[in-house]
């Protein structure tokens, strides 16, 4: 199975902070990488998916990008509700689309 | 309104057994792949298994393999999770979701809690 990790696996950041969380796959996926948002006792959130496109509805502070093997989710300037959970999950390997071990945004 | 809503879930000794259903609405069911995803207390998302739109291709995780079968009747609009040999670490909340073309998550349901204990 293809592996996913992500870095850091937790971050302190202030509003209007720029924060950027890196996930690699352990072999390459194309652009085959989604990005939830999940927040405690809530469903996660699809934010982007195909590596770079803006789920209809996300602000447009959210972004991602990369390919092959290393990707990159940013919020160019943090809200306070954007303090979360974010996992990036990998859709290349047939119907085994392995979720990263998460990265935690709080409050400095 | 999209719909997913799961049941089965319940307390079962090591070992055991239990069968998950979801039962969908609001869309076409036969049109899209769907998948079980779990989340341990406390932890983080696993991805368990997934089903193509007829149940010709199907995956699933290194940690369930051979003791989960994922199914689905899209007659019935209904997704399943047959799990056996069940262990303490199975203990989760276990959500239907639909998948995207590109493999992605929109709609998930609530989920519903499996508690492996002796």
């Amino acid at each position: 199975d293809i592996q996913m990790t992500q870095s850091p696996s937790s971050l302190s950041a202030s509003v209007g902070d720029r924060v950027t969380i890196t996930c690699r796959a352990s072999q390459s996926i194309s652009s085959y990488l989604n990005w939830y948002q999940q927040k405690p006792g809530k469903a996660p959130k699809l934010l982007i998916y195909a590596a770079s496109s803006l789920q209809s509805g996300v602000p447009s502070r959210f972004s991602g990008s990369g390919s092959g093997t290393d990707f990159t989710l940013t919020i160019s300037s943090l809200q306070p509700e954007d303090f979360a959970t974010y996992y990036c999950q990998q859709s290349y390997s047939t119907w085994i689309f392995t979720f990263g071990p998460g990265t935690k945004v709080d409050i400095k | 309104e999209v719909q997913l809503v799961e049941s089965g879930g319940g307390v079962v000794r090591p070992g055991g057994s239990l069968r998950l259903s979801c039962a969908a609405s609001g869309f076409t069911f036969d049109d899209y792949g769907m998948s079980w995803v779990r989340q341990a207390p406390g932890k983080g998302l696993e991805w368990v298994s997934g089903i193509n739109w007829n149940g010709g291709s199907t995956g699933y995780a290194d940690s369930v393999k051979g003791r989960f079968t994922i199914s689905r009747d899209n007659a019935k609009n209904s997704l399943y999770l047959q799990m056996n040999s069940l262990r303490a670490e199975d203990t989760a909340l276990y959500h239907c979701a639909r998948v995207s073309w590109v493999g992605a998550i929109y709609y998930w349901g609530q989920g519903t809690l499996v508690t492996v204990s002796s």
